[in-house]
């Protein structure tokens, strides 16, 4: 089975700056790989995805992710995050194992940003 | 806009009542996934289905917990009997994943959630 590891369970920022959301993922074969995020008292909303082609992918709301194979990562970033980003964040894989079926989500990262 | 809907959005119940929680999920997908979100355990995968069969259920106390698909349109999850220790949020997500599904596919939806309070 995958598992999902996201280091930072809290990431506090100031508005404006850079922010980058770590992701590991326990696997080296093929899978595909998203990003959601929860905004309070919703349900979880795609940002991006990576299913094949380019390592970089971009999402909604100025959010890109970088697939890296070796290091089995797919870290989140933003050049200049708002306020309106506060949120948690969460990594998932799909397994081939499974055909794809089964989703393994992390723990989730809160961004909170601070003006 | 296709979107993943949940009902109830909001309950509220005693020990030991019967709970029933509804998805339905976007027209065409065949995938549906049932989750838990708790501030203890995260995101839980209790079940899901594939073209309305039950692929895996594992996640989910079977002596309480129960899944099913009666239709296409239609998923539920239900809780009987309910104990405090049930309370957090049910998500259901759906989604056109599997080998033979178009890469833009491969992607599972979620809904708003059902929030849970059994006391």
């Amino acid at each position: 089975a995958q598992s999902v590891t996201q280091l930072d369970s809290q990431v506090p920022v100031f508005e404006e700056a850079p922010v980058e959301l770590r992701c590991n993922y326990s696997s080296s074969v093929s899978v595909y790989l998203f990003w959601y995020v929860q905004y309070p008292n919703q349900g979880l909303q795609l940002l991006l995805k990576y299913l094949s082609g380019s390592t970089l992918v971009k999402g909604i709301n100025g959010f890109e992710a970088e697939f890296n194979k070796s290091q089995t990562s797919f870290h989140l970033r933003k050049p200049s995050v708002h306020i309106s980003d506060t949120a948690e964040y969460f990594c998932a894989v799909s397994d081939p194992a499974y055909n794809f079926n089964k989703f393994y989500f992390g723990s989730g990262t809160k961004l909170n940003v601070k003006p | 806009d296709a979107r993943v809907t949940q009902t109830p959005r909001h309950k509220v119940t005693e020990m030991g009542q019967e709970v029933t929680m509804r998805c339905q999920p976007i027209l065409g997908h065949n995938t549906v996934f049932w989750y838990r979100q708790t501030m203890m355990q995260g995101l839980e995968l209790l079940a899901y289905f594939r073209n309305r069969a039950p692929l895996d259920d594992s996640g989910m106390p079977k002596d309480r917990f129960s899944a099913e698909m009666p239709d296409a349109t239609l998923a539920t999850l239900k809780i009987q009997p309910s104990e405090p220790r049930d309370s957090a949020v049910y998500f259901c997500a759906s989604g056109l994943v599997g080998q033979g599904a178009h890469d833009s596919g491969n992607t599972i939806y979620f809904g708003e959630g059902s929030w849970l309070t059994v006391v």
